[in-house]
């Protein structure tokens, strides 16, 4: 089974609207950590946003938000007010404390191609 | 401030040869991972390494090789290359892994087996 899902390939959203990529993921363990991760067309993998599984709060940096729900074991990642520049794609991970030599693994999804239009 | 160096950034291979991918990183962290990224299948991990001396399989292990040299260096090594090995190669790294830790990624290696 899939540890992280993210269900949309594809996004589309107007310059400085908001928009909500799905994210949702798979584990028994307590203790868990939740990011999010950008992609420009250049490749390089930037580290956008984090969030414990122990956090009541959902995380916020800046533009972005994860709105975590625990029970249902999402956490979607919101931008607000849309940028051009936010086109990219963006990748949910999940790393649990894990056992031994799965210590610290981190799981990836398939990633949700975001295309921003003017 | 290095971070991640990921080497070679582009390589072509021909089937059957071999070579190695280097990864080193100074930010003094435990655990380093090897992924491999293909078209709509985000990225999946090859092999893991939760500190030097240990080693762990992945996702996708099956034609690849690791050794962690040391803290700093963890490299891939493909000992007959394959066109399904064709594919962006990233390495990253992250301090002892908690939760909590985000990892660091290298720019990334662009291989190509013809």
């Amino acid at each position: 089974a899939q540890k992280i899902t993210q269900t949309q390939p594809g996004m589309f959203v107007q310059e400085k609207e908001a928009v909500t990529l799905d994210c949702t993921y798979d584990t028994s363990d307590q203790s868990y950590g939740l990011f999010w991760y950008k992609q420009p067309s250049s490749g390089e993998m930037i580290f956008l946003i984090y969030q414990g599984s122990y956090d009541e709060q959902n995380a916020t940096e800046g533009r972005y938000s994860l709105n975590f729900q625990k029970a249902r074991k999402s956490a979607n990642l919101v931008i607000s007010a849309s940028q051009l520049g936010d086109s990219a794609m963006y990748f949910c991970a999940m790393r649990e404390l894990g056992r031994g030599s799965t210590l610290g693994r981190l799981y990836f999804g398939r990633g949700t191609q975001l295309t921003v239009w003017p | 401030n290095a971070g991640v160096t990921q080497t070679p950034k582009f390589q072509v291979l021909k089937t059957g040869q071999s070579m190695t991918l280097q990864c080193a990183q100074d930010m003094n962290h435990n655990s380093m991972y090897w992924y491999r990224q293909d078209p709509g299948m985000g990225l999946r991990l090859i092999y893991y390494s939760a500190s030097e001396g240990t080693t762990d399989k992945g996702e996708v292990p099956n034609g690849y090789n690791v050794s962690r040299l040391n803290k700093r260096e963890f490299s891939l090594r493909l000992e007959s290359a394959a066109p399904s090995q064709t594919s962006v190669y990233f390495c990253a790294s992250s301090a002892q892994g908690q939760p909590n830790t985000e990892a660091f990624f290298g720019q990334g290696t662009r291989l190509t087996v013809v």
